[in-house]
């Protein structure tokens, strides 16, 4: 099946910087998705992004499907951005079956 | 407003027991799933329903089970078979196709004592 990496794993920034999280994905995919978790629990949709760019208020993501891989860009980080950052997606071939990355963990210091 | 629920936020149960946790959804989505999360880990998949009466495994079912009789409703019972049950459990669900956009529900934390 579909192998998803997420980088960094951790990330600890300043309020105020900017930063850039990375998903790797190891076949084509029909559907990508970049989801924030609080810290209470709840995924937020942040991107339904398959391919190109999007962009939302300080949020940006890019895809390049045929590179297999997602970036999701996070400027002007303010210490809400804080929790989990996950990259999810479904195979051409894997129906409705979705894979979850690992997760990139990034705490925003006041 | 449109939205999937779970309830209940916080379980506890005694080892042993069977437990059933609720996943409604009002989106007139075709597609529901449950997920698993670990401390510190990502989402793990449980089981997936495409359409009525029909659900796959997912990636770690052993332990599970889930009924889909109506389109709104997919709950997942966590049996005594699960060895490790402590863990929060989600539910999601997407349109009628695998490219659509998945929601998620608030979760539920199960805790067996």
């Amino acid at each position: 099946g579909i192998q998803v990496e997420q980088s960094p794993p951790d990330l600890i920034l300043q309020e105020g910087a900017n930063s850039t999280l990375r998903c790797n994905f190891s076949d084509s995919v029909n559907n990508l998705q970049w989801f924030h978790q609080n810290p209470w629990g709840q995924l937020i949709n942040l991107f339904y992004i398959p391919s190109g760019t999007k962009q939302n208020g300080r949020l940006s993501a890019t895809t390049v499907a045929t590179e297999r891989y997602s970036l999701l860009y996070i400027s002007s980080s303010q210490t809400t951005d804080s929790g989990v950052y996950f990259c999810a997606v479904s195979g051409n071939t894997g129906g409705f079956k979705t894979i979850f990355g690992a997760g990139t963990r990034l705490f925003v210091k006041a | 407003d449109g939205g999937i629920t779970q309830s209940p936020k916080y379980l506890f149960r005694k080892e042993g027991q069977n437990v059933t946790l609720s996943c409604e959804q009002n989106l007139n989505h075709d597609a529901m799933y449950w997920y698993r999360q670990d401390p510190g880990q990502g989402l793990r998949l449980i089981y997936y329903s495409q359409i009525v009466n029909d659900f796959q495994k997912g990636d770690i079912a052993e332990g599970y089970s889930v009924s889909r009789e109506k389109k709104e409703s997919f709950p997942l019972t966590v049996t005594s078979a699960q060895k490790n049950p402590t863990a929060f459990y989600l539910c999601a669900s997407t349109g009628q196709y695998s490219y659509n956009e998945q929601f998620f529900g608030p979760g539920t934390r199960l805790t067996v004592l």
